[in-house]
């Protein structure tokens, strides 16, 4: 089945513990996102990767880290999490190395920090 | 500022009204992409609808129709004959092809279909 693994789907955590959300696409995609969704702001992007080795920044970059050493794998990277990194994250992906095509999501990752 | 609006934070219809969710979005670029997303109550995000710049026709699929006008830079969503099912949160967006690969999010739209 074609689909976007991230886990975990819940997390909590406390300030300063770093952490890493993976996110994992089966369908050979190019391109790969990440986005958070806050309330009243709608999804904001954090960092997208349009290949292997090849990533860069979105609206909301600070305090996130990202790599794309293969091109199935783009995990999410908080080194120092902070409260206001209290989030629903979503991993996406699409076919090729572009934002314009269609975008394929993973079911989720609710993160607490404490 | 922002690029993709959606002014009406929450719509509440009775069952079988139709209802039109608004989607004003900003750019510079001749050449861009819009798209529509729902998220029903269990979370996912599920693709609707892509839109090229260049295609202004209206498209319908079933009870769900888009109207796409670039002289008001606007992409509403009108779902006819609302059920139960399409309460959701529905989210309009943008990339744009100069950028290319930045997407942009509206805040959405909560709709209530009341039984």
């Amino acid at each position: 089945e074609a689909q976007v693994t991230q886990n975990p789907r819940y997390l909590i955590t406390v300030t300063g513990k770093k952490l890493t959300v993976t996110c994992s696409q089966n369908m050979n995609h190019e391109y790969m996102s990440w986005y958070r969704q806050d309330p009243g702001l709608g999804l904001r992007q954090i960092y997208y990767s349009m290949n292997v080795e090849v990533t860069d920044k979105g609206d909301v970059p600070e305090g996130y880290k990202v790599s794309r050493k293969e091109k199935r794998n783009f995990p999410l990277i908080l080194e120092s999490p902070s409260p206001n990194q209290t989030s629903l994250y979503f991993c996406a992906s699409s076919l090729e190395g572009q934002g314009t095509n269609i975008q394929y999501f993973g079911a989720g990752t609710r993160l607490s920090v404490l | 500022a922002q690029k993709v609006t959606q002014a009406q934070t929450e719509i509440s219809v009775v069952e079988k009204e139709d209802v039109t969710l608004d989607c004003v979005y900003e750019t510079r670029d001749t050449t861009y992409y819009l798209f529509w997303y729902k998220q029903p109550p269990s979370g996912e995000l599920v693709f609707l609808i892509r839109r090229n710049s260049f295609d202004e026709q209206n498209e319908i699929s079933g009870r769900y129709s888009w109207n796409f006008q670039k002289s008001t830079s606007s992409f509403n969503f009108t779902i006819t004959a609302s059920q139960v099912v399409d309460s959701a949160v529905y989210f309009c967006a943008l990339s744009e092809k100069a950028t290319g690969n930045q997407f942009y999010f509206g805040t959405g739209t909560s709709l209530t279909v009341i039984p």
